[in-house]
């Protein structure tokens, strides 16, 4: 299963609202994650099952979607989460499959 | 909250061969299924392979099938990932992941990884 990202890439600032989309290449349910990596770290797990936040993710973020097409939207965007964003389904596995990524970068 | 701890990355040459190491702590190493996932420089993230709790049952990239493999010792708390015939195309940074694996009383997540090692640079050049 292919996921594709968009954009790959956008410029905010702090206080704005994005929203970054993912769209898998087949129906996946809501086996959909998302991480963020800020530059030079390990990525970090935000989001399962397309909108359930894992324990200790800012409320800021939240996820939606399913079947094929989801997003990531981040309200008032903070300094720290300036980073990139990676999508990754889990429905049919292995291989897991991840988007291109999305870099949220300062305006 | 779970940590891992990533070691054996380097400078190998073309065709040679690496054997890298991730040590677990702070949860149930046993009880999970482990991940491998890499990323080339200035490339997304790649998921390499993937072993269940027990070993029993292994997973990995075409591309890599034959070349890795990857294994765990509970005992030890320690996932590794053998790599043979290492070409330039497998010059990343190395990450050693925790699967999610929860289960609620309706539902099993799995094939997700919420703790991530800090990475362990491989460069195959000569």
């Amino acid at each position: 299963i292919e996921m594709t990202q968009s954009p790959s890439s956008l410029s905010a600032s702090v206080g704005d609202s994005v929203t970054i989309t993912c769209r898998a290449s087949q129906s996946i349910s809501t086996y959909l994650n998302w991480y963020q990596q800020r530059p030079g770290k390990a990525p970090k797990f935000l989001i399962y099952d397309a909108s359930t936040l894992q324990t200790g993710v800012p409320s800021r973020f939240s996820g939606s979607g399913s079947g094929t097409d989801f997003t990531l939207t981040i309200s008032s965007l903070q300094p720290e989460d300036f980073a990139t964003y990676y999508c990754q389904q889990s429905y049919s596995t292995p291989p897991l499959t991840f988007g291109g990524g999305t870099k949220v970068e300062i305006k | 909250q779970g940590q891992l701890v990533e070691s054996g990355g380097g400078v190998v040459q073309p065709g040679g061969s690496l054997r890298l190491s991730c040590v677990a702590s702070g949860f149930t190493f046993s009880s999970y299924g482990m991940h491998w996932v890499r990323q080339a420089p200035g490339k997304g993230l790649e998921w390499v392979a993937l072993i269940s709790y027990d070993g029993r049952n292994k997973y990995s990239l075409d591309t890599v099938k034959g070349r890795f493999a990857i294994s765990r010792d509970n005992s030890k708390n320690t996932l590794y990932l053998q790599m043979n015939s290492l070409g330039a195309e497998d010059t990343a940074v190395y990450y050693c992941g925790k699967d999610l694996g929860y289960c609620t009383s309706s539902s099993c997540y799995r094939d997700a990884v919420d703790i991530w090692g800090q990475g362990t640079k491989v460069t195959v050049s000569s």
